[in-house]
C-alpha cells in the first residue's frame, strides 16, 4: 500500500512570496491533516478534512494561509505572502475513520521543508 | 499549560542500554487515547502504540514495551537493548475531543534519542 505522497520535499523562498504544496492521501482514507512543526517542537495542527468539507480550521492563519481538497482526494496548501515565521515543515497526514474518532491512527507523509529568507 | 509535556529534550545512551521516554499529559476528558510515535530523519512519522483511557495495563512488543499511569497521568516509554537504528525523535500525543466534532491530537515537543555505537 502506497504511503501518504507529498512534494515538493523542500522549498526556499523570500518572504513575501507565495508557495504551494501538494500532499496524496493513502487511498481510501477520508480524513487528510495539515500540520506545521517548527524546529525543535512538535506537530501542530492548521486543518483536518473530512473528504472535501472542513472540519477543523481554527488554527489555520487564514489571512495568509489556505487549504483545499477538492474530489476529496488530493489537497494543497498554499501560502501567501510568507512570512520569516512561516519556516518550518508542512506535514500532511490522512486517516482511514470518519471524524470523531479518537483512536485513529494518522499516517503521515515525508513533509516539505520551507525555509523563508 | 502545556498538554502533553515530554521534559526529556535530548537522551544519549551507548548501544545496548535500555532507555526510558517520559510523557506526562493533562486532559479533563475521562475517554481520551495516547499515542506514541516516531520520527526517524526521513521525516515521516510512524504510529507505535496507541493506548485508550481505560486500559492501563502495559503493553510489551518486542524491545519496547509502554507503562501507563492514570494516577500520575503518564506514558511512558522503554527501549529495552536500544540498537542504532532505534535513534530518532520519539513523539507523545493525546487524543480528545475537539471543539467541532473532530479528534484533536496535540504532540509534545519530543525527545530526541541518540544510540552510540
Amino acid at each position: 500500500e502506497a504511503g501518504v505522497a507529498q512534494s515538493p520535499r523542500y522549498k526556499i523562498i523570500e518572504k513575501r512570496q507565495s508557495v504551494a504544496f501538494w500532499c496524496n492521501p493513502i487511498s481510501g482514507h477520508a480524513t487528510l491533516y495539515w500540520y506545521q512543526q517548527i524546529l525543535g517542537q512538535g506537530p501542530k495542527l492548521l486543518i483536518q478534512f473530512q473528504n472535501n468539507g472542513v472540519v477543523d480550521d481554527s488554527q489555520l492563519p487564514k489571512d495568509r494561509f489556505s487549504a483545499e481538497r477538492l474530489k476529496g482526494v488530493d489537497s494543497t496548501l498554499k501560502i501567501q505572502p510568507a512570512k520569516l515565521e512561516d519556516s518550518a515543515v508542512y506535514l500532511c497526514a490522512s486517516s482511514a475513520g470518519t471524524s470523531g474518532d479518537l483512536r485513529d491512527e494518522q499516517y503521515f507523509g515525508p513533509g516539505t521543508r520551507l525555509t523563508v529568507t | 499549560a502545556q498538554k502533553v509535556t515530554q521534559a526529556q529534550t535530548e537522551i544519549s545512551v551507548v548501544e545496548k542500554e535500555d532507555v526510558t521516554l517520559d510523557c506526562v499529559y493533562e486532559t479533563r476528558d475521562t475517554t481520551y487515547y495516547l499515542f506514541w510515535y516516531k520520527q526517524p530523519p526521513s521525516g515521516e512519522l510512524v504510529f507505535l502504540i496507541r493506548r485508550n483511557s481505560f486500559d492501563e495495563q502495559n503493553e510489551i512488543s518486542g524491545r519496547y514495551s509502554w507503562n501507563f499511569q492514570k494516577s500520575t497521568s503518564s506514558f511512558n516509554f522503554t527501549i529495552t537493548a536500544s540498537q542504532v537504528v532505534d535513534s530518532a525523535v520519539y513523539f507523545c500525543a493525546l487524543s480528545e475531543a475537539g471543539n467541532f466534532g473532530n479528534e484533536k491530537l496535540t504532540f509534545g515537543t519530543g525527545t530526541r534519542l541518540t544510540i552510540i555505537p
